[in-house]
């Protein structure tokens, strides 16, 4: 099993709402990656946990509060989103963080609209 | 932090051409270079990677070679074919320090059949 499972596909939030993505995998993975990708642009790194602890955050706005409550599992709660927030938010798993790099896989991306 | 700079941000080709997409990268301590294709409405996936103890790697189409003392890499795909049209991301992850993929700006590919 090679996926990453996001859900879910698609999010349409008011501004006063609260939501929260979920990301699953079954690999083993001990790393796993929120990125934000706005169209036609890379996905820009948000949040890194590696065997469950948050090491990177990046600058990431409070409303946007990431959870890792096992090694499969991570969220992203989200509250009180702008409009400016709307994008795909893509989940990413890799082995782990150790040196020389490893394969990340990305999951399927869950296209956020916040109205 | 590390920076990577991708070029050029748009590629038209005519089916069965060649295709190169090059980037450059900025710390020194990066060891660990993805390519991903991401399709319209899809996720980026894997296309293929190199580590810095290596100078070039193939897969079928598909080449990436590494030049560790200018800090570039690039991609080749010989004989394009029309589903080989999408948005190529170069990344660098380095060896210490925030050791998360960092992404190129992209590189849209038109394969012209």
């Amino acid at each position: 099993d090679t996926e990453v499972t996001q859900t879910p596909k698609h999010l349409v939030m008011g501004m006063t709402n609260k939501k929260s993505l979920k990301c699953e995998q079954h690999m083993g993975h001990r790393a796993m990656y929120w990125y934000k990708q706005k169209a036609k642009k890379p996905p820009e790194l948000m949040f890194v946990y590696s065997y469950e602890k948050l090491s990177i955050n990046e600058s990431v706005p409070s409303r946007f509060s990431p959870e890792c409550p096992n090694s499969s599992l991570l969220n992203l709660h989200l509250h009180a989103l702008q409009p400016e927030d709307s994008a795909l938010y893509l989940c990413a798993s890799s082995q782990d963080r150790g040196p020389g790099g490893t394969e990340a896989f990305f999951g399927q991306g869950t296209r956020l609209t916040v109205v | 932090g590390e920076n990577v700079e991708q070029h050029p941000s748009t590629l038209s080709v005519q089916e069965g051409d060649s295709a190169v997409i090059k980037c450059t990268y900025s710390d020194s301590a990066s060891n660990y270079f993805p390519w991903y294709k991401q399709e319209l409405g899809k996720r980026p996936q894997l296309i293929i990677d190199i580590r810095s103890n290596v100078g070039e790697k193939k897969d079928q189409r598909i080449a990436v070679t590494l030049n560790k003392t200018a800090k570039h890499f690039s991609l080749h795909i010989t004989e394009t074919q029309p589903e080989d049209s999408a948005v190529y991301f170069c990344a660098a992850i380095p060896d210490t320090g925030r050791r998360a993929l960092t992404f190129g700006s992209g590189t849209r590919l038109q394969v012209q059949p």
